[in-house]
């Protein structure tokens, strides 16, 4: 069974410009979160969808934006790319159950703003 | 809200030394407890994880953890540290009213785990 890929691995963007990163969950996951992941802030929530609907949503601003697409694939959007956006964004897909369960994770994008 | 704290962001082991990373979590609702590893350009690898179920976990490698409720710990261990352990580890938190929380996990400030020769 595939795990969560994620692409591209490495981006290096200008500030201003915009980014698109595109996650791809394990098969038969339907909910896909997204994490921001700097050496000063550490690992932080961005936002989840499930079944195209987004349901949760961290502390970010509106220039982050994601979607999520019927065959569950999501990608994420940063519009206005600013110096500190520069970091590891980490992708994960679970499938929720009653019985609890667990977040799969991506190797992540990398994205560098000089 | 849930929160967790990482008590200490490194910890320096010998090789074949006992692995004690701390954890400690609040949450508003019985939660559901991960520790995840992390490589160098890595993602995140789940280790473990608490539902409900024995409050004594046992993961993967070698590593275990234990549920407190009273201390509100989730502490891993192993008992022999080996030089493939060196990595990055975190605790995780998320709830579990009526699963709608379970795509969203609020992680501690992590562990560099050295391991000396």
């Amino acid at each position: 069974k595939a795990g969560v890929t994620q692409t591209p691995r490495y981006l290096i963007k200008t500030r201003g410009q915009q980014v698109t990163l595109s996650c791809s969950p394990i098969s038969g996951h339907r909910s896909v979160s997204w994490y921001q992941q700097t050496p000063g802030q550490g690992l932080q929530f961005l936002f989840e969808y499930f079944s195209e609907t987004q349901r949760n949503k961290g502390n970010f601003p509106g220039r982050f934006s994601g979607r999520q697409f019927s065959n569950s694939r999501s990608e994420m959007n940063v519009s206005t790319l600013e110096l500190g956006d520069s970091a590891l964004y980490l992708c994960a897909s679970s499938s929720p159950t009653l019985g609890g369960t667990e977040a799969f994770f991506g190797q992540g994008t990398r994205l560098t703003v000089v | 809200a849930q929160s967790v704290t990482q008590l200490g962001s490194h910890v320096s082991v010998s090789e074949g030394a006992l692995v004690l990373l701390r954890c400690n979590y609040s949450s508003s609702v019985p939660p559901y407890l991960f520790w995840y590893v992390q490589y160098p350009n890595q993602g995140l690898q789940l280790l473990l994880k608490y539902t409900s179920a024995a409050t004594l976990v046992k993961g993967i490698n070698g590593f275990e953890a234990e549920f407190k409720k009273s201390e509100t710990s989730f502490h891993l261990t192993k008992p022999s540290a080996h030089m493939s352990d060196a990595a990055e580890y975190f605790c995780a938190v998320t709830g579990n009213a009526g699963g709608t929380s379970y795509g969203k996990l609020t992680f501690g400030q992590g562990t560099i785990l050295t391991v000396h020769p």
